[in-house]
């Protein structure tokens, strides 16, 4: 059983359109995170939820939008996407305490044409 | 705001040989955690270091904490070719609350020659 999976694995739109990515974790975990990861590899956070509840929020383009409907649960939401947006964002998922191991999910390769 | 960074960012290496990666910390860190990538795939959890100068081996991968908790390093003996793709070093974001996430360093990526 996949313990953090994400949906979908690759997303090719133009620019302009707006996209969701899902992702579902089954550890029973509080705490989910939203990266991305540049064509250069450069890991960054953007948003975490801890129960449902938003608690970071990057330096991120108000046309980014997570939404966690439960605590298994946060999606990514982008509208006009533009071509900077193009990259790999992968979701993770900790228990939540004091630094605690992150779980990541398989990734989401985004292409804006 | 806090900074990890992370040398060299590449390196080559004849398969056998030694590699190590550094990691260094603008602040003090509560831990440190490496994680590996291998090619197209995610980030997977290798290790957390919490005492200051601790050192922990996964066989032949050996971690070390700083004195300070400021510094810290990933050593491979003997590379394989498995031991392929990039690893990065991660600290606690913020007070270290477990919900701010972590700052990654940019990565090493390691390539290996047969």
């Amino acid at each position: 059983d996949t313990a953090v999976s994400q949906t979908p694995k690759y997303l090719v739109t133009q620019m302009g359109n707006d996209k969701s990515i899902k992702c579902e974790q089954n550890l029973g975990h509080d705490t989910m995170y939203w990266y991305k990861q540049d064509s250069k590899k450069f890991l960054k956070i953007m948003f975490s939820y801890n129960n449902k509840e938003l608690i970071i929020n990057e330096t991120v383009p108000n046309r980014f939008s997570p939404k966690s409907p439960d605590k298994a649960h946060l999606n990514l939401h982008i509208n006009s996407l533009e071509l900077g947006d193009s990259a790999v964002y992968f979701c993770a998922s900790s228990r939540g305490l004091v630094a605690d191991t992150q779980y990541f999910g398989p990734g989401t390769r985004l292409t804006v044409l | 705001g806090q900074q990890v960074m992370q040398i060299p960012q590449y390196q080559h290496v004849q398969e056998g040989e030694d590699f190590t990666t550094y990691c260094n910390s603008s602040t003090t860190l509560s831990n440190i955690q490496w994680y590996k990538q291998r090619p197209g795939g995610h980030p997977v959890f290798l290790i957390q270091l919490v005492k200051s100068g601790e050192v922990k081996k996964q066989k032949r991968l050996t971690f070390q904490f700083g004195e300070a908790k400021k510094n810290s390093s990933l050593h491979i003996t003997a590379t394989q070719t498995t031991d392929v793709g990039t690893y990065f070093c991660a600290g606690p974001k913020g007070s270290g609350g477990g919900a701010d996430g972590l700052t990654f360093g940019k990565g090493t990526h390691l390539i290996i020659q047969p």
